[in-house]
Parts: C-alpha cells; structure tokens; sequence
C-alpha cells in the first residue's frame, strides 16, 4: 500500500520563474492539503482540496495555486517565484469518511531559488 | 488565537530517560492533536494523537497528556532510544480542518 507521494523530490528554479509541483495521496484517500515548510519550522498551511475544488486556504498569495484531478492527485502551482519561496513542499492526504481522520504526508519537494 | 507554542526548541537526553514536549494552544474549538516526527530528508510522520475528550492516550513508549482547562497538551517519551532522534512537532486542528502546527523539538538522545 503505497503511501503519499510527491514529485520532483528537488527542484532548482530562478526568481520570476513558475513551478508545478504533484503529489499522489495515499490509496483510499480524498482530500489533499499542501503545506510550506521553511528551514527550522514547522509546515504552514497553504490549501486544502476535495472533490477537485479548494475547500480551505491558508495566509498565501494567489500566486500559490492548485488543482485536484478526478483520481484525488493533486498539483501546486506557484508563479513568479521569490527567494523566500525556498522551502519543503509538503502534501498530505486524509479521508472524508468521519471525524479526526490521520493527515498522513509525503516526503516533501525541497524547491529552491537562486 | 490560531497559534500552538510548543517548548523546549531542543532536547537532550541520556538512553533509557524520559523526553517531556509540552504545546499549548488558545483556540478552544479545536478539537484534535496530534503529534508528529520527523527525521531529516523526510515528511513529517503520525505518532500519536488524542481527542479532548480523554486526558492520558498510551501507545508503546509513547503517552500524550492533555489538559483542556489549561489548554495544554505533552507528549512523553519513554525509555528514549538513540532512534528517537528526530524533529517532533505537536498540531491541533478543528475536525478536518486545516493542521497548525508548534515551532517544533529537536530531540537528540545520547547512548
């Protein structure tokens, strides 16, 4: 049972450029978050999808953005990329079925910018 | 009122000795905490987690306490391993809703 997986698992881009990010959630799961993860802290809400529509979003610009296919994968996009954007690309996956269900997480996109 | 403070920053403990985290949080409509680790190169993974209808969830070396009317909330690890060494974060959350995370614990434990 393969859990949440995300590519690339680096990523090398230039300030200005445009980066799409992809994540498979675990099998059985619906729902995918994406989270932000600077070096030395903890991951930072970013968006949440269900049913291919944006059920949630964090404190990001619209810049940041998403899509969730008919099969639950995911992808964020991010335009005009700022050093700051350097960071852990982090998905997770969780199903609808019931209350405090476990958000499970990839292993993350370590996405840098020169 | 969205924030979860977790402490220490870092941890450093002998083999076979206790690791105590401790999180607080101010929104009372949260409803789910869990706890996560998270060792270099990785994504964060589930350790344990509780409701705020229990005080005291148990599983193997791993207990959470919870406190609702101090609105706080530890994890113990037991008899820590030098494989215990990792990064652990607490977060709350409100049913499915968005996880918010603490600042993290670097814990290292020491043979």
């Amino acid at each position: 049972d393969a859990g949440v997986t995300q590519s690339p698992t680096h990523l090398i881009k230039t300030r200005g450029q445009q980066v799409t990010l992809r994540c498979s959630p675990k099998s059985g799961h619906d729902t995918v978050s994406w989270y932000q993860q600077a070096l030395g802290q903890g991951p930072q809400f970013i968006f949440q999808y269900y049913e291919e529509e944006e059920r949630q979003r964090g404190n990001f610009p619209d810049r940041f953005s998403g899509h969730q296919f008919p099969n639950y994968s995911s992808e964020l996009n991010v335009n005009a990329l700022l050093l700051g954007d350097s960071a852990l690309y982090l998905c997770a996956s969780t199903s609808s079925g019931g209350s405090n269900q476990p958000q499970h997480f990839g292993d993350g996109t370590r996405l840098s910018i020169l | 009122q969205q924030q979860v403070k977790q402490s220490p920053q870092s941890l450093i403990v002998q083999k076979g000795g206790i690791s105590i985290i401790n999180c607080a949080y101010e929104n009372t409509a949260f409803d789910y905490f869990p706890w996560y680790q998270q060792f270099p190169g990785k994504g964060p993974a589930l350790l344990i987690a509780i409701r705020p209808d229990v005080s005291e969830k148990k599983e193997g070396r791993f207990t959470i306490s919870f406190n609702k009317s101090a609105k706080q909330f530890s994890l113990h690890i037991m008899d820590s391993q030098p494989g215990d060494s990792a990064t652990y974060f607490c977060a709350a959350s409100k049913d499915t809703d968005k996880l918010i995370f603490g600042t993290g614990t670097r814990l290292q434990v020491f043979p």
